[in-house]
């Protein structure tokens, strides 16, 4: 496509249910990475993955969080047993390899937590 | 990790002023500072970035500053306009293609 896609744009579930967030990249982008907005907040980093493994998955905030990236391609996060303070935008980027290249978001995805 | 600081966190300028956003790294092997503006409702999208081996980069209205040592940058936004008005994020990362962090954000508002 020609730019980063993420699925569903909103999500509503209940307190307690598992949430899987869609990313699909920018074909070619090797770097992808997860961050997290609640409403009038910043842009907190949950991981970020170059090709399929994750160096870095600092930012992933409990256990209940976890994600995952096949073919080097789509990522999925994956939120068990959600609670209420889950409740945020969920938004992904790719890039190219390499330390200097421009990030380019998704448009989100929203998540409310009943 | 890299920690990002973000000052201020909301300004308010009228149109045709200039409006300054300071933020300072943690990680000196980090050369790579882009800038992000998001309006509402939006996603975030680049304005402009700076590499570590320039101290300063112009794009029209928009100059990134960047002070190595001090672990310093600055977006400086000359003759604002209205449409300047969102919410601009500061990041960082280093060579080794580690995580982009981000500051907090600082809301700029622009009246006419």
């Amino acid at each position: 496509g020609a730019g980063v896609s993420q699925s569903p744009s909103n999500k509503v579930t209940e307190k307690g249910k598992d949430v899987e967030l869609r990313c699909d990249p920018i074909s070619g982008h090797t770097a992808l990475y997860w961050y997290r907005q609640s409403l009038g907040q910043g842009l907190e980093f949950l991981i970020y993955f170059q090709g399929n493994s994750a160096p870095d998955k600092s930012g992933l905030p409990s256990d209940r969080f976890s994600a995952e990236r096949t073919g080097g391609s789509v990522s999925t996060l994956t939120i068990q047993r959600t609670q209420q303070e889950d409740s945020a935008v969920y938004l992904c980027a790719s890039s190219l390899p390499g330390g200097h290249t421009e990030a380019f978001f998704g448009q989100g995805t929203r998540l409310t937590v009943v | 990790g890299e920690n990002v600081e973000q000052h201020p966190s909301t300004l308010s300028v009228q149109e045709g002023d200039s409006a300054v956003i300071k933020c300072t790294y943690s990680d000196s092997a980090s050369n790579y500072f882009p800038w992000y503006k998001q309006e509402l409702g939006k996603r975030p999208q680049l304005i402009i970035d700076i590499r570590s081996n320039v101290g300063e980069k112009k794009d029209q209205r928009i100059a990134v500053t960047l002070n190595k040592t001090a672990k310093h940058f600055s977006l400086h936004i000359t003759e604002t306009q209205p449409e300047d008005s969102a919410v601009y994020f500061c990041a960082a990362r280093h060579q080794a293609g580690t995580a982009l962090i981000f500051g907090k954000g600082t809301t700029l508002s622009v009246s006419s």
